[in-house]
């Protein structure tokens, strides 16, 4: 069975501080890998990709992807009170299926 | 650029009921994916088309589930009948030719609670 797996939180940051929020996934052959954002009642929306090791940097956001050691995580800078959501990080396997993991819930405190 | 449609946004019904939700998704996307949401969890694919075929349904439970997508645009989700533990947001999602996998746009959702 494939598995993403993220840390549920809550995970509470000042506003103005850095926000890291971390991914595992089970297998290997893994091919692409993304953060969706979801704000409390609404529907995912893709914030980032990143399909090879090493980081990528977009705004105040910088996804860091590791595949040796099977992990992703998303760094939000400068946090602001609209980053306040569910943070869901997806990877599409061998069979570029995509599964997504339970989501890291994150407030930023003005 | 409208974007995915979904309707109705909101159903309740008692379990054994039957219920049935539509999407229409971005004009030009061949690739649909029906999602199940659970309260706390992430989505979790139900079924995904290709045009108006079926790429996969492995997650579908098929003696209560049913889903088309006639014409390869929109498509409806079927439940009957309903269990409790349908209650979650069914999420419809789609992406163009071309996009990398994974690279998913969608809906707004329809949340449904089962009595």
């Amino acid at each position: 069975q494939k598995e993403v797996e993220q840390n549920s939180g809550p995970l509470s940051v000042p506003e103005g501080a850095i926000a890291s929020l971390n991914c595992t996934y089970s297998d290997r052959v893994s091919q692409s890998f993304f953060w969706y954002r979801q704000y409390s009642g609404k529907s995912p929306e893709l914030i980032m990709s990143i399909y090879s090791n090493g980081d990528k940097e977009d705004g105040r956001f910088t996804a860091q992807l590791n595949k040796a050691s099977q992990y992703v995580s998303l760094l939000i800078r400068d946090s602001q009170p609209s980053d306040s959501a569910t943070y869901l990080c997806a990877v599409t396997f061998q069979d570029y299926k995509l599964s997504f993991g339970a989501g890291t819930t994150v407030t930023v405190r003005a | 650029e409208a974007g995915v449609a979904q309707s109705p946004r909101y159903k309740i019904i008692e379990k054994r009921q039957s219920v049935a939700f539509w999407c229409n998704p971005i004009s030009g996307h061949a690739t649909l994916y029906w999602y199940q949401q659970i309260l706390g969890q992430g989505p979790k694919l139900l079924i995904q088309f290709q045009n108006n075929g079926v790429v996969d349904d492995s997650q579908l439970p098929k003696d209560r589930f049913s889903a088309e997508r006639l014409k390869g645009v929109d498509s409806t989700l079927k439940i009957q009948p309903a269990k409790l533990e349908d209650s979650a947001v069914y999420l419809c999602a789609s992406s163009p030719p071309g996009l990398v996998a994974g690279e998913l746009f969608f809906g707004e959702g329809s949340r449904l609670t089962v009595l």
